[in-house]
C-alpha cells in the first residue's frame, strides 16, 4: 500500500523568507503524481502544485516550487517570498496512475509570522 | 465556472440515526470522490464514482455508502452513526479523462458533521 509521510506537525516562517515543507512517500509504481494542497481555516483544499513523477524536471508556480527526489522518494514544497495568506495547513498527496484515489500525508500547519 | 458545492454544511446528529450528504460537483465533471477528514486520522479516502458506478472504495465499515446520479451529482449516507463519524466530509470532483493521467481534483467546502 502507498503511504504518505510529513514528519514535521508545525512549522514557521518569517514574513518574506522561504521555508521547506518535508515530505516523503513509498509506492512500488512506476506512473504517479504527488501533489500540495493548501487548507486555509476555511476548510476548502485547494492545490498548491502537481508534479508528474515521469518528469524530471521540478515543478515551480510562482513562489512555490518542489524539490523532487524520485529515487529518494521525496517531495518537499519550497515557499519562497512567505506571506501572510500562506498560513494554512499543507498536505502532501499521492495519486496512482490508474485511479483518482488520493493518499493524504498527515499535513503540516506552517504560521507566518510578520 | 461554479465549484463543487456540498450541502447541508453543517449537521448535527445523535448516535443511531442516519445522514444523507450531498455533493454537486463542477459542471462537465464525471468523477466524484469523497474524503473524511478528523484530527486523528487525517484525511481518508471513501469512495470514487464514475458514471453513477463505484469505481473505487476505501477502507471503511459497509456503514459508509454512496451512490452517483446521471447528472454526476453524487450522495453519500452512513448509517447508525457513531461518535467517531464526526469528521469533516469532503467531496471532490475531477474531469476523468480516462483512469490514467493527471485528473487534478477540485474540493468542495466539506461538511461539518458533528454526533452527539
Amino acid at each position: 500500500a502507498q503511504t504518505v509521510t510529513q514528519s514535521q506537525p508545525e512549522m514557521s516562517v518569517q514574513e518574506a523568507e522561504t521555508v521547506t515543507l518535508s515530505c516523503t512517500y513509498d509506492t512500488s509504481e512506476s506512473d504517479y503524481y504527488l501533489f500540495w494542497y493548501k487548507q486555509p481555516p476555511s476548510r476548502q483544499m485547494i492545490l498548491v502544485i502537481r508534479q508528474e513523477a515521469y518528469k524530471q524536471q521540478n515543478a515551480t508556480e510562482n513562489r512555490f516550487s518542489v524539490n523532487f527526489q524520485k529515487a529518494a522518494k521525496s517531495f518537499s514544497l519550497k515557499i519562497s517570498d512567505s506571506q501572510l495568506g500562506d498560513a494554512a495547513m499543507y498536505f502532501c498527496a499521492y495519486k496512482p496512475g490508474a485511479n483518482s484515489k488520493l493518499t493524504f500525508g498527515k499535513g503540516i500547519t506552517l504560521s507566518v509570522r510578520p | 465556472k461554479a465549484g463543487v458545492t456540498q450541502t447541508p454544511r453543517y449537521l448535527i446528529k445523535t448516535r443511531g440515526q442516519q445522514v444523507t450528504l450531498s455533493c454537486s460537483p463542477i459542471s462537465g465533471h464525471r468523477s466524484v470522490s469523497w474524503y473524511q477528514q478528523t484530527p486523528g486520522q487525517g484525511l481518508q479516502f471513501l469512495f470514487e464514482y464514475f458514471s453513477e458506478t463505484q469505481r473505487n472504495k476505501g477502507n471503511f465499515p459497509g456503514r459508509f455508502s454512496g451512490r452517483q446520479f446521471s447528472n454526476s451529482r453524487s450522495e453519500m449516507n452512513v448509517s447508525t452513526l457513531e461518535l467517531g463519524d464526526s469528521a469533516l466530509y469532503l467531496c471532490a470532483s475531477s474531469l476523468d479523462i480516462g483512469l490514467a493521467g493527471n485528473n487534478e481534483q477540485f474540493f468542495g467546502p466539506g461538511t461539518r458533521l458533528t454526533v452527539l
